[in-house]
């Protein structure tokens, strides 16, 4: 069975201010690891995976994210916040490639001016 | 872009009663999901469905839920009797063609929120 933890459900920043949504997760066995953002009154889509290989993974607006197989963490990053950044983001847990994807709670990353 | 299309977006329905959800996935994508997300609580998986045929179901897909595929492009969920508990944002998903990167990456549509009275 696997099983994701966001750790912080509501994580208030301001504009170009360093940002760090965290996630952990349980698994028995290998896992790939995925964030989606979902903005206000549109569907969830997918912001960075870890499939395999390099444990940093990036994506085109400028967010990391590292896995961290020793600590069972793969939290997200951004060196600097934008207004537009203001969404809930999900942290999911996958055991194959075509497998359900086990979510996290979500956490909502609101950016103020 | 492709993109994955839900309709309706908002569905009310009273208790009992039978409601259908319909999704149109990527028009080359193999597999196809449904999730829920109850107000306040996680994303959930519901069913996956690949080659005409339920592949993985959750302990929350019972006997009142059901999925068809009718004529190759929509891709439907059928609750036969809601109940109260049935509310809940509801999100279709597809995923790609096989042997490559893109069947690990799931598609979401935007959902269709269903308010059972």
């Amino acid at each position: 069975a696997q099983s994701v933890t966001q750790l912080d459900s509501q994580v208030p920043v301001f504009e170009e201010a360093p940002v760090e949504l965290r996630c952990n997760y349980s698994s028995s066995v290998s896992v790939y690891l995925f964030w989606y953002v979902q903005y206000p009154n549109q569907g969830l889509q997918l912001l960075l995976k870890y499939l395999s290989g390099s444990t940093l993974v990036e994506s085109i607006n400028g967010f990391e994210a590292e896995f961290n197989k020793s600590q069972t963490s793969f939290h997200l990053r951004k060196p600097s916040v934008h207004i537009s950044d203001t969404a809930e983001y999900f942290c999911a847990v996958s055991g194959t490639s075509y497998g359900k994807l086990t979510f996290g709670q979500g956490t909502i990353l609101t950016v103020h001016p | 872009e492709p993109e994955v299309t839900q309709t309706p977006s908002h569905q009310v329905t009273q208790m009992g009663q039978e409601v259908i959800l319909r999704c149109v996935p990527i028009s080359n994508h193999l597999y196809f999901y449904w999730y829920r997300q109850i107000l306040g609580q996680k994303v959930e998986f519901l069913v996956s469905f690949y080659n005409n045929e339920i592949s993985e179901k959750s302990e929350i897909f019972d006997d009142q839920f059901s999925v068809e595929r009718p004529d190759g492009s929509n891709f439907t969920l059928k609750i036969r009797s809601t109940k109260l508990e049935d509310s809940a944002m509801y999100f279709c998903a597809s995923s790609g063609t096989s042997g490559s990167e893109a069947l690990y990456e799931q598609y979401f549509g935007p959902g269709t929120r269903l308010t059972v009275t």
